[in-house]
């Protein structure tokens, strides 16, 4: 059974400060996906990270993605308020012949409260 | 582009009272079609999937059970709600063809069972 970790689950950031948040899983996938939620509202998809070494850069986020070490990270620079929001990671599980449907399994969300 | 329409937005609904959601589709042909749901503002638990029409897959036991009666539309129902049913329920749907693509996610029923 695949499993998603992410750490921290909760970050306090200063404005203006870098952190990293950590997503690791326990079998083989090179399909890597981050999503942001704002409170009371769904998922928007931040990055998809598709092979190993892969590298999103959007704004202070950056994302990316080594499938040896089964581990992914979103890098958050010169943190600012409106990055508040909960991030997840989730990671795709395909059938055997790797043709048929994505599975999507998230991690627990990273809780990320930006204060000045 | 795809477009997921979900609702209600939000549902109150007494214990023992029955539930059906719906979600569907536009801007895509057969579709992966899946139902999540967050507890308590966290993590997403899996629910239900289907590739195609009729054919659905339950993570979980559950009271709840989901359909797929057309190509584009998903329907979570239960005969008799619980008050571990309360949560946000989001609809999300992926290429079936291209795997280089994320799942997009609806706007979500938030339902109170009481």
């Amino acid at each position: 059974e695949l499993k998603v970790e992410q750490n921290p689950l909760f970050l306090s950031m200063q404005e203006g400060k870098n952190y990293t948040i950590y997503c690791n899983y326990s079998t083989t996938s090179d399909r890597l996906y981050w999503y942001r939620q704002d409170p009371g509202k769904s998922l928007e998809s931040l990055f998809v990270l598709l092979s190993n070494g892969a590298v999103k850069q959007e704004g202070r986020l950056m994302a990316s993605l080594d499938t040896k070490a089964r581990l992914s990270t979103l890098h958050i620079t010169a943190a600012v308020h409106d990055l508040s929001a909960t991030y997840f990671c989730a990671v795709a599980s395909f059938n055997a012949g790797g043709t048929s449907y994505g599975k999507l399994t998230f991690g627990q969300g990273t809780i990320l409260t930006v204060h000045p | 582009s795809q477009t997921i329409h979900q609702w209600p937005a939000t549902l109150v609904q007494p214990v023992g009272s029955p539930l059906s959601l719906e979600c569907t589709v536009e801007g895509t042909s057969n579709p992966n079609l899946y139902w999540y749901r967050q507890a308590a503002g966290r993590g997403l638990q899996l629910l239900f999937y289907s590739v195609g029409i009729g054919q659905i897959s339950s993570e979980v036991p559950q009271n709840l059970s989901a359909s797929r009666p057309q190509d584009r539309q998903f329907i979570l129902s239960s005969k008799k709600l619980l008050l571990s049913d309360s949560g946000f329920y989001l609809c999300a749907c992926a290429s079936s063809t291209v795997m280089n693509t994320e799942a997009f996610f609806g706007q979500g029923t938030r339902l109170t069972v009481v």
